[in-house]
């Protein structure tokens, strides 16, 4: 069974604090997605990597960096948390030969920065 | 820019009646249309996909209908089930797996009254 897990459920940290948010999955999948979504927003990509010690930046990439050492984990990293990066954060894996539209998502993190 | 426009941002059905999410969109390369499907507490997960050369596609009581033309899909539950209840987000890709080729729409929450 396909499974994409994430570190914390909840999170509540401080303005200024350095934040890591982990995602590991189980199915050798190349591709990896860090998402937040916001109400009325939906669903926004910060970045992904295709491939170990690879990433790409998406459409919101300020604010935040990604680490990817080994083939099954991808971090997020907030490197100095604000209040307006209070969101819940989805971690995605897709493979690389699979479909292109079909990303197995974990159950989300929410931040709250205070 | 939102590439995908979704409608509407909440709905509120009875049980038995037929839920209707509407989506359009402006980028005539995509060649996918998938709709996720997301409980509280749980991250997207992926319901049914359409192609562009299709005009219906059914999997049980959900169908999605697609008229190229209008650049518009559109989600069709029928029957419409309290454990329906979720967050539906349409989105629309590129065809090809990996870099940022999955664009959401910014989601609708569906209530289905007993």
């Amino acid at each position: 069974d396909v499974k994409v897990t994430q570190s914390s459920r909840y999170l509540v940290k401080r303005t200024g604090e350095k934040v890591f948010l982990e995602c590991v999955q189980d199915m050798d999948h190349e591709n990896m997605f860090w998402y937040r979504q916001d109400p009325g927003l939906g669903l926004r990509l910060i970045y992904f990597s295709y491939d170990v010690k690879m990433k790409e930046k998406g459409d919101i990439p300020e604010g935040y960096s990604v680490s990817r050492e080994k083939k099954e984990r991808f971090s997020l990293i907030l490197e100095s948390a604000s209040t307006n990066q209070t969101s819940m954060y989805l971690c995605a894996s897709s493979p690389r030969g699979g479909l292109s539209y079909e990303q197995y998502f974990g159950p989300g993190t929410r931040l709250t920065v205070t | 820019q939102q590439q995908v426009k979704q409608s509407p941002q909440s709905l509120i059905v009875q049980k038995g009646g037929i839920s209707i999410i509407n989506c359009a969109y402006e980028n005539t390369a995509f060649d996918y249309f998938p709709w996720y499907q997301q409980f509280p507490g749980k991250g997207p997960a992926l319901l049914i996909a359409i192609r562009p050369d299709v005009s219906e596609k059914k999997e049980g009581r959900f169908t999605i209908s697609f008229n190229k033309s209008a650049k518009q899909f559109s989600l069709h539950i029928m029957d419409s089930q309290p454990g329906d209840s979720a967050t539906y987000f349409c989105a629309a890709s590129m065809g090809y797996p990996g870099a940022n080729n999955l664009f959401f729409g910014t989601g609708t929450r569906l209530t289905v009254i007993p």
